[in-house]
């Protein structure tokens, strides 16, 4: 069965320093991987995904994702944080022929000043 | 930009009646999506629909839900007899493609079942 897992509930890094928001997926056939923002009393806002390609992807404001095959992991990076990144983070699967999302339980992220 | 909206933002209603969340996708998208997050809990998969017709649903899709695209815009989810546990927050979402196209989500709404 497909299923994603955020082993994190919460991250704290400090402004300017690197972020790393963990996932990992387990899928039996090829992964599409997403990853989602929630900001408090809003939707899910579309940030990077990985299809096929290149193992980094880039995505909006400034954050990346690492697809590594072997380890099943599809970790978000930020090089620089800024206090407006905090927020609650998804990752999210979907396999090639499915039309359904399979999401992680979220990960909230605080940056302090 | 354009972007998915959904109303109410929040609806309260008494257990056993019926409900209808609307959603407005994205005007040039194809497939269009429900799923629901419980208040501390995973966002879930309900539905999805293409071409006017399911093409996928969960095991929480029962009898008790259904969708419609009444028009060339709207995409409704009607629960018929509401029950407590479904209140939660229900999201709609459209994509232009299956496959790798990213989900475009509505801010939802918030349905108090009580």
């Amino acid at each position: 069965a497909q299923s994603v897992a955020q082993p994190e509930d919460q991250v704290n890094v400090a402004e300017g320093n690197p972020l790393t928001v963990k996932c990992t997926y387990s899928v039996s056939g090829n992964p599409y991987l997403f990853w989602y923002v929630q900001y408090p009393n809003r939707g899910l806002q579309f940030l990077l995904k990985y299809i096929t390609g290149d193992n980094l992807v880039k995505g909006s404001y400034g954050f990346e994702a690492e697809f590594n095959k072997s380890q099943t992991s599809f970790h978000l990076k930020k090089p620089s944080a800024l206090v407006s990144d905090s927020a609650l983070y998804f990752c999210a699967v979907r396999e090639g022929s499915n039309y359904q999302l399979i999401w992680g339980a979220g990960t909230k992220l605080i940056i302090k000043p | 930009e354009p972007e998915v909206t959904q109303t109410p933002s929040h609806q309260v209603t008494q257990m056993g009646q019926e409900v209808i969340l609307r959603c407005v996708p994205i005007s040039n998208h194809l497939y269009f999506y429900w799923y629901r997050q419980i208040l501390g809990q995973k966002v879930e998969f309900l539905v999805s629909f293409y071409n006017n017709e399911i093409s996928e649903k969960s095991e929480i899709f029962d009898d008790q839900f259904s969708v419609e695209r009444p028009d060339g815009s709207n995409f409704t989810l009607k629960i018929r007899s509401t029950k407590l546990e479904d209140s939660a927050m229900y999201f709609c979402a459209s994509s232009v493609l299956q496959g790798g196209s990213e989900q475009y989500f509505g801010p939802g709404t918030r349905l108090t079942v009580t």
